[in-house]
């Protein structure tokens, strides 16, 4: 079974710019978790779909948004980008009766 | 609020055994996971731990729960060069709710 992809795994954009992310879960799953990673703030959470809603939402502003597709695969925006929003995007998928969530490798995302 | 505290650093001799602590404060975490990241890479499952369990072991891991003091531990016997690596605590109140993570753990592996 493959496991979780992310695309693209390397971005560098400026600040001003908006970008997208793609995250495609395991096949089966049908639960896509985002995360944020930074060395100050550490690993906090974004948002987890579920069937194309939004099922959970973490404590970040409106400029972060995401969405998911009837295939499970999922989008995270980020628009108007901050030098602060550099950092390793993780993308999460979990079964709907899993306990366990599995990573991507992440998109590491650079803002100049 | 949720919180969950990892010692940032450990240095372990190759052959020894690592043990790697976390606390938490959430009393309703029913999940806790040990995760593992290799530079450049996303997070690895190790294991985790049902709250209704004080012990859990799976090859060379052994993950030890005291939720009195709602204190977890990762235990690895035999560490490896290859062990060497961040790791990090998580909990969650449900399987399928968004995970609390330490800061995590660095674990150097001396030859």
């Amino acid at each position: 079974k493959a496991g979780v992809t992310q695309t693209p795994r390397y971005l560098i954009k400026t600040r001003g710019q908006q970008v997208t992310l793609s995250c495609s879960p395991i096949s089966g799953h049908r639960s896509v978790s985002w995360y944020q990673q930074t060395p100050g703030q550490g690993l906090q959470f974004l948002f987890e779909y579920f069937s194309e809603t939004q099922r959970n939402k973490g404590n970040f502003p409106g400029r972060f948004s995401g969405r998911q597709f009837s295939n499970s695969r999922s989008e995270m925006n980020v628009s108007t980008l901050e030098l602060g929003d550099s950092a390793l995007y993780l993308c999460a998928s979990s079964g709907d009766l899993d306990n366990e969530q599995f990573f991507g490798p992440g998109t590491r995302l650079t803002v100049l | 609020g949720e919180d969950v505290e990892q010692s940032l650093f450990l240095s372990v001799r190759e052959g020894d055994s690592s043990v790697i602590n976390c606390t938490y404060t959430d009393s309703s975490s029913t999940y806790l996971y040990w995760y593992k990241q290799e530079p450049g890479a996303g997070l690895q499952l190790l294991t985790y731990i049902f709250s209704n369990m004080d012990m859990k072991q799976d090859q060379r891991l052994t993950v030890l729960l005291n939720k009195k003091d709602k204190h977890l531990s990762l235990r690895i016997a035999d560490t490896q060069t290859g062990d060497s690596a961040i790791y990090f605590c998580a909990e969650s109140p449900s399987g399928n709710t968004p995970l609390v993570f330490g800061k995590g753990t660095r674990l150097s592996v001396i030859a």
